[in-house]
């Protein structure tokens, strides 16, 4: 019940294209889900995140789409850049602590 | 500025030897955690601490020890290293806010066990 599973595990999106990665948790009642962003050698840095009671935020070309009833959320990249190559993160938050639980990421390559 | 610094950046340890892993922030925030990270494993956190003098188990906590005796500081102990502790380590730190509670990640520990 503690667990977020991230999905695909590795994605190769044409330059120009949209990259989405999904997310899914059994536990209703984690209360705040950011995305981070890792490049390699790098430690993960954070990029997006959305309440429970928000079903979309978006920050230039990055949203969050949740779906609480489904108990879901999505990154999309829009318009996909090399630069955006890296591995991205899903997480959770447990409820009444500031512990995060991690997807096993995404790793994202945009060709050029 | 530094954030969250963590040292050493590498390390080759035998079995059965100890080492400590260093992290220090100068953010003044609260919380500090520590994660190791494996290969299609994302990031699982090892301890954590609320504050200075208190500390708290996380998902995979056999094997290590941390101590919190300052807000900047909060190493992570290795007694008596095994394979299975080879990984990568980040700290993390941050502030307590409902929302927006981001965590700031050091660059990471990579260690190996042989």
């Amino acid at each position: 019940q503690q667990q977020v599973k991230q999905s695909p595990q590795s994605l190769i999106v044409q330059k120009g294209g949209i990259s989405i990665i999904n997310c899914a948790y059994e536990n209703t009642a984690f209360d705040y889900f950011p995305w981070y962003q890792q490049f390699p050698g790098k430690g993960p840095a954070l990029l997006i995140a959305i309440r429970p009671d928000v079903s979309e935020k978006k920050e230039g070309r990055f949203t969050i789409s949740f779906n609480k009833s489904a108990k879901q959320f999505s990154l999309h990249i829009m318009d996909s850049q090399p630069g955006d190559s890296a591995t991205y993160f899903c997480a959770a938050r447990a409820p009444g602590t500031y512990k995060y639980i991690f997807g096993t990421g995404t790793r994202l390559k945009v060709l050029a | 500025n530094a954030g969250v610094t963590q040292t050493p950046k590498f390390r080759i340890l035998k079995i059965g030897q100890s080492m400590t892993l260093q992290c220090t922030q100068d953010m003044n925030h609260n919380y500090m955690y520590w994660y190791r990270q494996d290969p299609g494993m994302g990031l699982k956190l090892i301890y954590y601490s609320v504050g200075a003098g208190i500390t708290d188990k996380g998902e995979v906590p056999n094997g290590y020890n941390v101590s919190r005796s300052t807000t900047e500081d909060f190493p992570l102990r290795l007694e008596l290293a095994a394979p299975s502790q080879t990984s990568v380590y980040f700290c993390a730190s941050s502030y307590p806010r409902e929302f927006g509670n981001e965590q700031f990640f050091g660059p990471g520990t990579r260690l190996t066990v042989l």
